[in-house]
């Protein structure tokens, strides 16, 4: 049972674009969903999190856009930058051990 | 400055032979975390420790095992590698109480001939 779910797969967005980025999950019992980060050859790394009290954290040019009836969250990047592409992971955990389970993963390609 | 190391940082095996995957921390988190990737997937999780407490989920294949020394300390071995064991493994760590960051390493890129 596949718990978080991500689309789309990749994604090419020319600079200065809009990157956006869907997960959704099942899970009710996830309480935190962070977006992670990882270049070739790299772990990943925290980008930006999100609890579901909000509707949406700004850090930068990256926003969270959380909607909890419908169980769906979505990264959003601003002014897309080359260095942006990478691989972006959704996530969830629970509380307690917080192991993280994550979306499949998206592929971002920002063209100069 | 590095936080979660991981060595090596590229290891090749032969098939059936074992194989230990290294990861230490200097950030004394309690938890730490085993994760495989294999290529274009995401991590998925194959146990973990909340200080020597070992958890271990359900689906992760007995060839794997784990073992934690200490707090800064932790160890992938894998019995007897096949070809689908060939992947990214990535150790993981959390400060145990009230934390929500993962820390991962740069991970171990494993090639099993």
């Amino acid at each position: 049972q596949q718990q978080v779910k991500q689309s789309p797969q990749s994604l090419i967005v020319q600079k200065g674009g809009i990157s956006i980025i869907n997960c959704a999950y099942e899970n009710t019992a996830f309480d935190y969903f962070p977006w992670y980060q990882q270049f070739p050859g790299k772990g990943p790394a925290l980008l930006i999190a999100i609890r579901p009290d909000v509707s949406e954290k700004k850090e930068g040019r990256f926003t969270i856009s959380f909607n909890k009836s419908a169980k769906q969250f979505s990264l959003h990047i601003m002014d897309s930058q080359p260095g942006d592409s990478a691989t972006y992971f959704c996530a969830a955990s629970k509380p307690g051990r917080r192991a993280l389970t994550f979306g499949s993963g998206t592929r971002l390609q920002v063209q100069p | 400055d590095a936080m979660v190391i991981q060595n090596p940082r590229y290891q090749v095996t032969q098939f059936g032979k074992p194989v230990t995957l290294s990861c230490s921390q200097t950030l004394n988190h309690n938890v730490m975390y085993w994760y495989q990737q294999k290529s274009s997937q995401a991590p998925k999780l194959l146990f973990h420790y909340y200080d020597k407490d070992f958890n271990n989920e359900a689906d992760t294949p007995d060839n794997f095992q784990s073992r934690r020394p200490n707090t800064s300390f932790c160890f992938l071995d894998i019995r007897s590698p096949g070809l689908g064991d060939a992947a990214m493994y990535l150790c993981a760590t959390k400060q145990g109480q009230g934390g929500e960051k993962l820390f991962f390493g740069s991970g171990t890129q494993l090639s099993v001939l």
